[in-house]
């Protein structure tokens, strides 16, 4: 089966805090990709990166770092210094080799106080 | 940049009327996507296109229909709208067919159905 599961439905966290949103996923392909999205109150779905399971390395950019372990079939973001502007809802996605589909995660809303 | 518009933020219909929304990308991209998003479910796909005139059904098409008569534009259709069809839909494209290529998304729009 292939499935994303964003176990935290919704992270509550002051500014300048750091926060770690989870994401698990199945699947039996080799060859896969992962996805994060941020849909901010406006709507639109935000593309902020995508990772092929080839690939271990953690990325960083700028307050975001995303680590990616096969071990534990995990794909984990999290963002440095919170900042008002982060609260948004995230959606993590899976996708394989020779398809379009894209299986997503139910989201996690995260919400940064001031 | 990628743009993906879609032609209303924000639609209220009566139940029984016959519902258009359209979605226009402007990067030449062969893959385009009708999703419905709902809280706690995620993103669910609706209808997919890779071509003018090409579609396949998602995992929820019932009740809805497509039409993609140029590259640039795919519509989505609600023949008799129901109340269950309130949601949020949400238009994406992507570069290739048979590809996991990164999806961008359209602003959203909200339909309530009364």
């Amino acid at each position: 089966a292939q499935k994303v599961t964003q176990a935290q439905t919704e992270i509550s966290v002051v500014e300048k805090e750091d926060v770690t949103l989870d994401c698990v996923y199945e699947t039996r392909d080799t060859t896969y990709y992962l996805f994060w999205y941020k849909q901010p109150p406006s709507g639109e779905l935000v593309f902020l990166i995508r990772r092929n399971s080839f690939d271990e390395q953690n990325e960083i950019s700028g307050r975001y770092s995303w680590n990616f372990q096969k071990s534990t079939s995990s794909f984990n973001f999290t963002i440095t210094a919170s900042q008002v502007v982060d609260s948004a809802v995230y959606f993590c996605a899976l996708s394989h080799s020779g398809t379009y589909k894209y299986i997503f995660g139910t989201g996690t809303r995260l919400k940064v106080l001031a | 940049d990628v743009k993906v518009t879609q032609s209303s933020r924000y639609l209220v219909k009566r139940t029984g009327e016959k519902v258009f929304l359209e979605c226009v990308q402007d990067m030449d991209h062969e893959n385009m996507f009708w999703y419905r998003q709902d809280p706690g479910l995620g993103l669910r796909l609706i209808y997919f296109s890779y071509d003018v005139k090409m579609k396949e059904k998602g995992d929820i098409p019932e009740g809805y229909s497509v039409s993609r008569e140029k590259k640039e534009r795919f519509s989505l259709i609600l023949e008799s709208a129901s109340t269950n069809q309130t949601s949020m839909y949400l238009c994406a494209s992507s570069l290739l067919y048979g590809r996991p290529d990164t999806q961008y998304f359209g602003p959203g729009t909200r339909l309530t159905v009364l």
